[in-house]
């Protein structure tokens, strides 16, 4: 199967930090990019996306900034909280794959009260 | 609305036997896609099904296989269990412009 990075990351940050969880992708063909939350026993939920006409786009709490120069894309959460704690994953699509979407490995979100 | 369902949540199989996964997506929504999320392998795509036709398809083997419905409603079927097979099998509905898809909360396999 295909898949982007081959180990899982970590990243802990105190109650109340701002959060920064980066995703490389590989395909430069790629046109819209998804960031999802995934608890322990739960389905991925989405959070926020972002398409290739733009750089950024924010939500409530969060952040995606998309640099296609370097094909990165970061997640940045706002006054990170212990709700906040999960496994996070990037997930990329090319305008050509309809729902085909290629996953991170995922970076797991500690935060610490 | 009502979110994606999967069932069963939880399976348990043994080595040479097969088996089948339902997902019910969101309401409206027409297309169905399946991924296998293991340790090791992280979220791999499996197939998407729009409108009853297989759209796309993972790199998987031939023993993988689904359907969709008229109703939207999707299956997949796994023949001849592997030990490798063992995993979470998470199902996504799609139906807004933009694509994106929302998960149900996979049915967890463990092959013995």
């Amino acid at each position: 199967g295909e898949s982007v990075g081959l180990h899982l990351p970590t990243l802990s940050v105190q109650e109340g930090d701002n959060s920064i969880i980066n995703c490389a992708y590989s395909n430069s063909a790629s046109d819209y990019f998804i960031w999802y939350k995934q608890e322990s026993g739960k389905g991925p939920q989405f959070i926020i996306d972002i398409r290739s006409n733009m750089d950024k786009r924010q939500g409530q709490r969060v952040t995606v900034l998309l640099n296609k120069t370097v094909k990165h894309l970061s997640l940045q959460i706002a006054a990170t909280q212990p709700g906040d704690s999960a496994v996070y994953f990037c997930a990329e699509r090319a305008y050509n794959q309809g729902g085909k979407l290629i996953f991170g490995q995922g970076t797991e979100l500690s935060v610490k009260p | 609305k009502a979110g994606v369902t999967q069932t069963p949540r939880y399976l348990i199989k043994t080595r040479g036997q097969q088996v089948t996964l339902s997902c019910s997506p969101i309401s409206g929504h027409r297309s169905v896609s399946w991924y296998q999320q293991t340790p090791g392998q992280g979220l791999q795509f499996l197939f998407e099904y729009f409108s009853e036709t297989q759209r796309n398809k993972g790199n998987f083997p031939g023993r993988f296989s689904g359907r969709q419905f008229s109703n939207s409603r999707s299956e997949m079927n796994v023949s001849t269990l592997e030990l490798g097979d063992s995993a979470l099998y998470l199902c996504a509905s799609s139906g807004g412009g933009n694509g994106e898809q929302y998960f149900g909360p996979g049915t967890r396999l463990t092959v013995t």
